[in-house]
């Protein structure tokens, strides 16, 4: 099946910790995202990729980082930089980065600061 | 399996035109609905259901849901040029997001 797989989908970790977020997708898509979503809000870019080894920051991407070596993996690390963390992470990709290409979601990781 | 359909896949109209956008679902646990407007690369969150039958608006557009039948219906009235764009829909249930593939909606001056 082709799609985008994230992991885990819980995740709870203590302050001053980092962790990291996986996203993996088998579209064969160039452009990777990642969103935070706060309960009632929508959507916030964090960090997207148009192509391997290249990334830039997205709106709020102050605490986080974000690597992308193989075309089908963007994971992002929330770094203890990042004052709130606790949200729900929405990982995404699309064929290319123009605003008419759908992107796809996976089912995202919900992430809890203990 | 747990899945979101929107229909159409694609809509092209012209201006002033009213359209109405389907997103039907199969989702155990349903906690909620959301409709989102993609023009760019994050998209815009409209609207959140989680009643049925009660319809939430903001301007020209409007949305209700329908828990026994299963689906949403976004409209938008009056269409503009700038509601050109792609429409998501997504289903929140206990364990995860799904997401439906979308609308592409083409306003015509």
């Amino acid at each position: 099946d082709g799609g985008i797989t994230q992991s885990p989908k819980y995740l709870f970790r203590k302050e001053g910790q980092n962790v990291t977020l996986s996203c993996e997708q088998n579209l064969n898509h160039d452009a990777m995202y990642w969103y935070r979503q706060d309960p009632g809000q929508g959507l916030r870019l964090i960090y997207y990729s148009q192509i391997v080894n290249d990334f830039q920051k997205g709106d709020i991407a102050e605490g986080y980082s974000v690597s992308r070596e193989k075309k089908e993996s963007f994971p992002l690390t929330v770094t203890s930089a990042q004052k709130n963390p606790t949200a729900f992470y929405l990982c995404a990709s699309s064929i290319g980065d123009t605003s008419t290409d759908t992107q796809y979601f996976g089912p995202g990781t919900r992430l809890t600061v203990l | 399996e747990d899945k979101v359909v929107q229909s159409p896949l694609s809509l092209v109209v012209h201006e002033g035109d009213t359209v109405t956008l389907n997103c039907s679902y199969e989702v155990t646990n349903f906690r909620s609905l959301l409709w989102y407007k993609q023009e760019k690369k994050a998209p815009t969150f409209l609207f959140m259901l989680t009643s049925s039958g009660i319809e939430k608006k903001s301007g020209r557009l409007s949305s209700i849901l329908d828990k026994k039948e299963l689906f949403s219906i976004l409209n938008i009235t009056a269409t503009q040029t700038g509601d050109s764009a792609i429409y998501l829909c997504a289903v929140v249930s206990s364990y995860q997001l799904i997401w439906g593939a979308g609308t592409k909606l083409i306003i015509k001056p």
